[in-house]
């Protein structure tokens, strides 16, 4: 089985930088996702790591420790679109997708 | 079509009663999901598809059916609605590269109130 954890809710001020934990203990583990949800909308793919290390892609880094169970989404220069859920999600040795339950962010002016 | 819709938007149901959510994506893609979200809990795998012709269970399978029997189309039916299956209803496809770039796109999803 999956287990996810990350924070419920965040709330950042526009122009800042917000930092989103993901642990993770699973059975098996091939690649790490993030997404993104706004209110009412469907997820949205933001990002994969399979390897250790930093992704960077625009305003938005995801960095994995696979030994660690950790994952982390940097978001920068925050903007008020960017209010919205952040799912982290582990991509099993099933080849499916376990998710956490989200991380709401709120970006205030 | 773009991608993938779903289809109703949203739908309010006697429990007992029977309901198809339809799903459909024009990407060609081999595997296909439903899931179900609710608050605090996140986006939970109901069943999938990896390819036309076969189906499996996920994680919340019971009191849900899916056929898959083309390439295009995923419908998830609820033969007796009962009021737990009040959810958010998200249908997913993806290529099924298993391997670890094999993202998944999802529809815009079916808001479900069983009363």
């Amino acid at each position: 089985g999956q287990n996810i954890d990350q924070p419920t809710e965040m709330t950042a001020t526009e122009g800042a930088i917000v930092q989103i934990n993901c642990t993770y203990q699973t059975s098996g583990f091939n690649g790490l996702f993030w997404y993104q949800q706004h209110a009412g909308e469907a997820p949205t793919f933001l990002s994969y790591n399979v390897l250790d290390g930093l992704e960077e892609k625009g305003r938005f880094s995801s960095f994995l420790s696979r030994s660690k169970g950790y994952s982390y989404l940097l978001l920068k220069e925050l903007q008020m679109k960017d209010s919205a859920s952040y799912l982290c999600a582990v991509f099993g040795s099933d080849y499916k997708l376990s998710f956490g339950a989200g991380t709401t962010v709120t970006v205030r002016a | 079509i773009a991608g993938i819709t779903q289809a109703p938007t949203s739908q309010i149901l006697a429990a007992g009663r029977r309901m198809t959510l339809r799903c459909t994506q024009d990407m060609r893609h081999n595997a296909m999901y439903w899931y179900r979200q609710d608050l605090g809990l996140g986006l939970r795998l109901i069943h999938y598809s990896n390819t036309a012709g076969t189906t499996g269970k996920g994680e919340v399978p019971d009191g849900y059916s899916v056929s898959r029997a083309n390439t295009d189309d995923f419908p998830l039916t609820l033969a007796s609605a009962v009021p737990s299956q009040t959810s958010v209803y998200f249908c997913a496809s993806s290529e099924n590269k298993r391997e670890a770039t094999d993202t998944q796109y999802f529809g815009p999803g079916t808001r479900l109130t069983v009363l």
